[in-house]
Order: structure tokens, then C-alpha cells, then sequence
């Protein structure tokens, strides 16, 4: 089965640096996704990596090892906009077959002045 | 351009009732799936339309449960006998069928079932 892991909650400054990780175990594997989502709103794109290593996208970061089955999203420059929930997701078919995402069940970051 | 629209935004039935969820995803995405999101959860799937036919629906949770496309573009989501345990909120995606298949998502259906 699909097993997607990421920490429940996390808490930094604003200004600071965070790494938010996720581990996965799935069935196959075409590609890794984050998404940002804040409360009672639509998840929405952040990042996306399909080979090994650091994607970057302004202030945001999104590693991948499929080797060890790990991704991590880093947020620099921290600001008290981006508290919210960030979404590992997993596209765990490859081909032109389904594109469905597992997602895990998402961390919650608080950014505190 | 306009994003993915869903509605209705909140919807309160009662156990039993039959209620249908709307999905107008973005012009020209061939592509359309349904997820479904509990509090405190990532968004689970449910079904995949590719065109107009369900490519894959190993999500839905039992047959009560059934959406349809029938012109390839709004898809309705649709469940019978409704259960308070089917009270979440229903997220559409759309994307295209390229290599990355980026998924834009709409707003939700919030789905209380009293």
C-alpha cells in the first residue's frame, strides 16, 4: 500500500528557515508534489520534483531522494503569511495511467513573531 | 483565466438524503478528479476522468457513491443514501495531460450530513 509521513505540526520565527520532510513508501513512483494550503481554502501548487534533488522556486526549496524515499520543503525568509498546512503528495503511477496523488496528512506551521 | 469553480460551497442534508456536487474544472484540462478531505487529513482520492470516461474510480468508498462527466468538461459528483460519516469537504482538480499534470484544485464542497 501507499504510506505517505510528515510531522503533524511544526512551529518557527518569522525571518527563520524551516524543513519541513516527508518520508514515502508507494507502490511506484512518477513524481513528488507540495502544496500549500491554508485553512478552509484550496490546496495550491508549491513545488515539484521527479528527479533527485533540490528544485528552487524564490523563497521556497523541495529536495527529493527516491533512493531513501525522502523529500524535504524548505521556506526561507519566513513570514506570518505562510501559516498553513504543506501537503506531500505522491503520484505513485507511471505512464499515462492515472494521475491521482496520495497525499499525507499534512503539516501545520505556525509562524510566531 | 478563471481556476476550477465547485458548487455548492456548503451543503446540509439530512442521513438518507441524496445530494449531487458540481465541478466546472479549467477550459481545456482533459483531465478531472475528485478527492475527498476530512479535518485534520490530506485530501484522499476518489475518482480520475480522462475525457469523459472514469479511468480509474478504485477511490470511491462503496456504491453509493458515483460521479459523471458526460461532455468531457463539468463533472458531478453524486451520492446516494447519504451517512454522517460522508460529511467532509469534497475537493475538485483539474489538469492537463502533460508530464508534470499539475493539479489545480477548486474551493470544496463542505458537505455536512446531519
Amino acid at each position: 500500500g501507499q504510506n505517505i509521513d510528515q510531522p503533524t505540526e511544526m512551529t518557527a520565527t518569522e525571518g527563520a528557515i524551516v524543513q519541513i520532510n516527508c518520508t514515502y513508501q508507494t507502490s511506484g513512483f512518477n513524481g513528488l508534489f507540495w502544496y500549500q494550503q491554508h485553512a478552509g481554502e484550496a490546496p495550491t501548487f508549491l513545488s515539484y520534483n521527479v528527479l533527485d534533488g533540490l528544485e528552487e522556486k524564490g523563497r521556497f526549496s523541495s529536495f527529493l531522494s527516491r533512493s531513501k524515499g525522502y523529500s524535504y520543503l524548505l521556506l526561507k525568509e519566513l513570514q506570518m503569511k505562510d501559516s498553513a498546512s504543506y501537503l506531500c503528495a505522491v503520484r505513485d503511477r507511471p505512464g499515462a495511467g492515472s494521475y491521482q496523488l496520495t497525499f499525507g496528512k499534512g503539516t501545520k506551521l505556525s509562524v510566531i513573531p | 483565466g478563471a481556476g476550477v469553480s465547485q458548487t455548492p460551497s456548503n451543503k446540509v442534508t439530512e442521513k438518507g438524503k441524496y445530494v449531487e456536487l458540481r465541478c466546472d474544472p479549467i477550459s481545456g484540462h482533459t483531465a478531472l478528479y475528485w478527492y475527498r478531505q476530512s479535518l485534520g487529513q490530506g485530501p484522499e482520492f476518489l475518482i480520475y476522468f480522462q475525457g469523459t470516461g472514469a479511468a480509474d474510480d478504485s477511490g470511491l468508498p462503496n456504491d453509493r457513491f458515483f460521479a459523471v462527466r458526460p461532455e468531457g468538461s463539468v463533472s458531478t459528483l453524486k451520492i446516494q443514501r447519504t451517512e454522517r460519516g460522508d460529511s467532509a469537504v469534497y475537493l475538485c482538480a483539474s489538469s492537463l495531460m502533460d508530464p508534470r499534470g499539475e493539479q489545480f484544485f477548486g474551493p470544496g464542497t463542505r458537505l455536512t450530513v446531519l
